[in-house]
């Protein structure tokens, strides 16, 4: 079955840059998404189609993608970012199974 | 304002039944795909089952084939999740989530949660 790879942490500093990869085969052919889940939250959708913003997520949140890699990139992270993030697909038929990666624990040190 | 609110959570002894609901509420319910995703404590995120629109059409993750089945009432904007002969490993939260205009069956709205619990 497809599956999605990401670190299981990602630490920084306030103010600096985070950066958390998410890698899969079929990456190259089809979108990525992200969520950002906090501790007892439902997920929140923060990347679309690779690297796309839906409205009312903060301009810190960038996504792009090379190859067979997406990543999820905070700029500025500040406190309120600790977090999991996840990453979400498909395979290269675009259809179901819906695929998450396992998530990465974002820690602001 | 979007609004999805599960029911139906709670304890259950392995090889036993549940039914799971989803009030939807805030958009044209027929006009979306619908989900559930479950997640194990402490783990990740894990889709479950999702139903087209009209409800011709669903999909089940390997673990729940033959054992869920996802179903929606239009009339009544309201989402289910039968779950049968369950199993220790079937244990979480469990998501109703609603298929976003990105598309690749990506959310963009998820319910609150309610717990399954499968213990003797």
């Amino acid at each position: 079955s497809y599956e999605l790879t990401q670190p299981p942490s990602v630490s920084v500093s306030p103010g600096q840059t985070a950066r958390i990869t998410c890698s899969g085969d079929a990456l190259p052919k089809q979108y990525a998404y992200w969520y950002q889940q906090k501790p007892g939250q439902a997920p929140v959708l923060v990347i679309y189609k690779d690297s796309e913003r839906p409205s009312g997520i903060f301009e810190r949140f960038s996504g792009s993608s090379s190859g067979t890699t997406v990543t999820l990139t905070i700029s500025g992270v500040q406190a309120e970012d600790e977090a999991d993030y996840y990453c979400q697909s498909a395979d290269r038929s675009g259809s179901y199974p819906v695929v998450f990666g396992g998530g990465t624990k974002l820690t602001v040190l | 304002e979007v609004q999805l609110v599960e029911s139906g959570g709670g304890l259950v002894q392995p090889g036993g039944s549940l039914r799971l609901s989803c009030a939807a509420s805030g958009f044209t319910f027929s006009n979306y795909a619908m989900n559930w995703v479950r997640q194990a404590p402490g783990k990740g995120l894990e889709w479950v089952a999702a139903i087209s629109g009209s409800g011709g059409s669903t999909h089940y993750a390997d673990p729940v084939k033959g054992r869920f089945t996802i179903s929606r009432d239009n009339s009544k904007n309201t989402l289910f999740l039968q779950m049968n002969t369950l199993r220790a490993e079937d244990t979480a939260v469990y998501y109703c989530a609603k298929d976003s205009d990105y598309g690749d069956h990506s959310v963009d709205y998820w319910g609150q949660g309610t717990l399954v619990t499968v213990s003797s």
